[in-house]
C-alpha cells in the first residue's frame, strides 16, 4: 500500500507570493491533516479535512487555507508569504476504524521564503 | 484542550542498551490515543507505536514498548537493544477521535558505540 505522498518536496518562494502544497493520503484514508514544523514553534496543527469538510482548525491566520477533494487528496495554500512561513509542512493521513485512530505522515514539503 | 510535555530535551544511550523516554500529557477527551513518532535527519515523521487510552495493556512493537500510566497521565517509551539507526528526534503526541495531534517538544536521542 502506498504511503502518504506530498508534493513538491522542496520549494523556494519570494515574500508576497502564494504557494500550494499537495497531499495524497493512504488509500482508504478519509482524513488529512496538516502541520507546520519550525525550530522556534515546534510542530503546530494547521487544519484537518474529513470527507471534503474542514473538521478542525488551528490558530493560524487566514492566509493559510486548505481543501480536500472527493478522492481525499488535499491541498493547502498560503497566500502573501512571509519570511516566517519558512518551515517544513507535514501532511498526515488517518483512518479511524475498529482499531481506533492511526495517523501516518508524509515526507513533508520544505518551504523557504526569501 | 490537550497538552503534551517531554521534559528530556536530549538523551544518550549506548548501542545494545535500553533507554526510556518520558512523556506526560493532559487531555479533556474521554476517548484518546497516544503516539510516539521518530523523526530522523530526513525529517520524515515515522510512527513508532500507538496506544489506545481505553486499553490497559501496554503496546509493544518489536524493540519498542510503552509504559502507559493513565491515572498519572504518563506515557513513556522504552527502546530495548538500542541500535545506531534509532538515533533521531522522538515526539510524543496525543489526539482524540479526530486527527488533531498535539505534540511535545521532542527528545533528541543519541546512540553511541
Amino acid at each position: 500500500k502506498a504511503g502518504v505522498t506530498q508534493t513538491p518536496r522542496y520549494l523556494i518562494k519570494t515574500r508576497g507570493q502564494q504557494v500550494t502544497l499537495s497531499c495524497s493520503p493512504i488509500s482508504g484514508h478519509r482524513s488529512v491533516s496538516w502541520y507546520q514544523q519550525t525550530p522556534g514553534q515546534g510542530l503546530q496543527f494547521l487544519f484537518e479535512y474529513f470527507s471534503e469538510t474542514q473538521r478542525n482548525k488551528g490558530n493560524f491566520p487566514g492566509r493559510f487555507s486548505g481543501r480536500q477533494f472527493s478522492n481525499s487528496r488535499s491541498e493547502m495554500n498560503v497566500s502573501t508569504l512571509e519570511l516566517g512561513d519558512s518551515a517544513l509542512y507535514l501532511c498526515a493521513s488517518s483512518y479511524y476504524g475498529s482499531l481506533g485512530n492511526t495517523i501516518y505522515f508524509g515526507e513533508g514539503s520544505w518551504l523557504t521564503v526569501v | 484542550a490537550q497538552t503534551v510535555t517531554q521534559s528530556q530535551p536530549e538523551m544518550s544511550v549506548q548501542e545494545a542498551e535500553t533507554v526510556t523516554l518520558s512523556c506526560t500529557y493532559d487531555t479533556s477527551e474521554s476517548d484518546y490515543y497516544l503516539f510516539w513518532y521518530k523523526q530522523p535527519p530526513s525529517r520524515q515523521m515515522i510512527l513508532v507505536i500507538r496506544q489506545e487510552a481505553y486499553k490497559q495493556q501496554n503496546a509493544t512493537e518489536n524493540r519498542f514498548s510503552v509504559n502507559f500510566q493513565k491515572a498519572a497521565k504518563s506515557f513513556s517509551l522504552k527502546i530495548s537493544d538500542s541500535q545506531l539507526g534509532d538515533a533521531a528526534m522522538y515526539f510524543c503526541a496525543s489526539t482524540g477521535t479526530a486527527s488533531k495531534l498535539t505534540f511535545g517538544t521532542g527528545t533528541r536521542l543519541q546512540v553511541t558505540l
